[in-house]
């Protein structure tokens, strides 16, 4: 079975500070996918980022980064200088491979880390 | 383009009440989901679908139906509700097998049941 864990329910850090949210995952797959989906006050949620089990390069995209260590099974994200407008749910998600149709694509979340960014 | 799209935004129902709610996509998305989001738990699966016709169930499917009946829609039928529905509901769709599996998400149907 699957499992992800965000252990960190909520941060609160002041608007230019970095915060970086921790997701460790479970699977006996070897090949699987990671996502990042944000959820802003709004309800939607809004995908992020994949990394498939294979790329364990990282990334940076503007503010965002990501950190993929198979080693330890962690997915790890990363706001540089944060704005209020990240203020929002960040969503951690594992789907296995993709071999058997029947099986979807299906997705595996852990519970959320709320960001507060205060000004 | 809407996306993903869902009906109705809000519902509230008294226990044994029954409803449907609907999710709509406009990409052609092979694969179709549906979560119910409660404080601290995430998103759980509740069913989905990977074609037109066919439906599976998810880590939570009690209490639901669903119907995949055209390939942009996905209903989720309540027969009797109960006051441990009450929840957010998401629709989502993807690309279908061996393709790009990010899924995009509608933007959810707040549900009471009392």
């Amino acid at each position: 079975a699957q499992k992800v864990t965000q252990a960190q329910t909520e941060i609160s850090v002041v608007e230019k500070e970095d915060v970086t949210l921790d997701c460790v995952y479970e699977t006996r797959d070897t090949t699987y996918y990671l996502f990042w989906y944000k959820q802003p006050p709004s309800g939607e949620l809004v995908f992020l980022i994949r990394r498939n089990s294979f790329d364990e390069q990282n990334e940076i995209s503007g503010r965002y980064s990501w950190n993929f260590q198979k080693s330890t099974s962690s997915f790890n994200f990363t706001i540089t200088a944060s704005q209020v407008v990240d203020s929002a749910v960040y969503f951690c998600a594992l789907s296995g491979p993709q071999m058997i149709k029947a099986a979807g694509n299906k997705l595996t979340f852990g519970g959320g880390t709320r960001v507060l960014v205060k000004p | 383009n809407a996306g993903v799209t869902q009906t109705p935004k809000f519902r509230v129902l008294k226990t044994g009440q029954s409803m449907t709610l609907l999710c709509a996509q406009d990409m052609n998305h092979e694969y179709m989901y549906w979560y119910r989001q409660d404080p601290g738990m995430g998103l759980r699966l509740i069913h989905y679908s990977v074609g037109e016709g066919t439906t599976a169930k998810g880590e939570v499917p009690d209490g639901y139906n669903v119907s995949r009946l055209k390939k942009q829609n996905f209903l989720l039928g309540l027969e009797s509700a109960a006051p441990s529905q009450t929840s957010v509901y998401f629709c989502a769709s993807s690309w279908g097998q061996g393709a790009s599996n990010e899924q995009f998400f509608g933007p959810g149907t707040r549900l009471t049941v009392l």
